[in-house]
């Protein structure tokens, strides 16, 4: 009965090769995010999608793609990894902006690029 | 862009004593929300306790508690009773005005001594 999984927890690849990172979430959100921790553990908005519709484009490379099929899944493909893209990305979910009860967050996945 | 401030990059407490985290934070709005988020070593994020901003009462859950002074833009986490499990990074993060998006801050890392 996880509430936002994320798929997968880990990922190590070489720079270069193109990955995808997976989020669902079963709360019947309206908004779903992506969150970037760096290895000081500073968390940056990356995207938000709010039924399906990017309302949220923070300045992130175009080698990130972000894809919602419906609300509840919000899809990271990411191209031509480099070693700063190292992270843990956060997938979140939230009721939107007139109740913001605050975000659910999946349990992240750790990218690492070798 | 919106700043939030976590003064105290580390904290420790003893275990059953109390402490106090800070954090500052920018804003023009006059409605929008605060949240004071726990990441433990497991890398999960936690909601600890919400604030309205219009709300003048400060918000209490349990041992967690906010001291939230609106003209200071101050928004304070007093954990009571410390516990060992309290141990984890804490981030507070306001709702940028009449959006969903939380700005997270730095992150205080908060130690429990048995």
């Amino acid at each position: 009965d996880t509430a936002v999984s994320q798929t997968p927890k880990y990922l190590v690849t070489q720079m270069g090769n193109d990955k995808s990172i997976k989020c669902e979430q079963n709360l019947g959100h309206d908004t779903m995010y992506w969150y970037k921790q760096d290895s000081k553990k500073f968390l940056k908005i990356m995207f938000s999608y709010n039924n399906k519709e990017l309302i949220i484009n923070e300045t992130v490379p175009n080698r990130f793609s972000p894809k919602s099929p419906d609300k509840a899944h919000l899809n990271l493909h990411i191209n031509s990894l480099e070693l700063g893209d190292s992270a843990v990305y956060f997938c979140a979910s939230s009721q939107g902006k007139d109740r913001l009860d605050g975000y659910t967050f999946g349990s992240g996945t750790r990218l690492t690029v070798v | 862009a919106q700043t939030v401030t976590q003064s105290q990059p580390e904290m420790s407490v003893q275990e059953a004593e109390t402490v106090t985290l800070s954090c500052t934070y920018d804003t023009s709005e006059s409605d929008y929300y605060l949240f004071w988020y726990k990441q433990p070593p497991s890398r999960q994020m936690i909601l600890v306790i919400r604030q309205e901003a219009y709300k003048q009462q400060n918000a209490t859950e349990n041992r967690f508690s906010v001291n939230f002074q609106k003209a200071a833009k101050s928004f304070s986490l007093k954990i009571s009773d410390s516990q060992l499990g309290d141990a984890a990074m804490y981030f507070c993060a306001p709702s940028q005005g009449g959006s969903e998006k939380l700005v997270f801050g730095k992150g205080t890392k908060l130690t429990v001594n048995p």
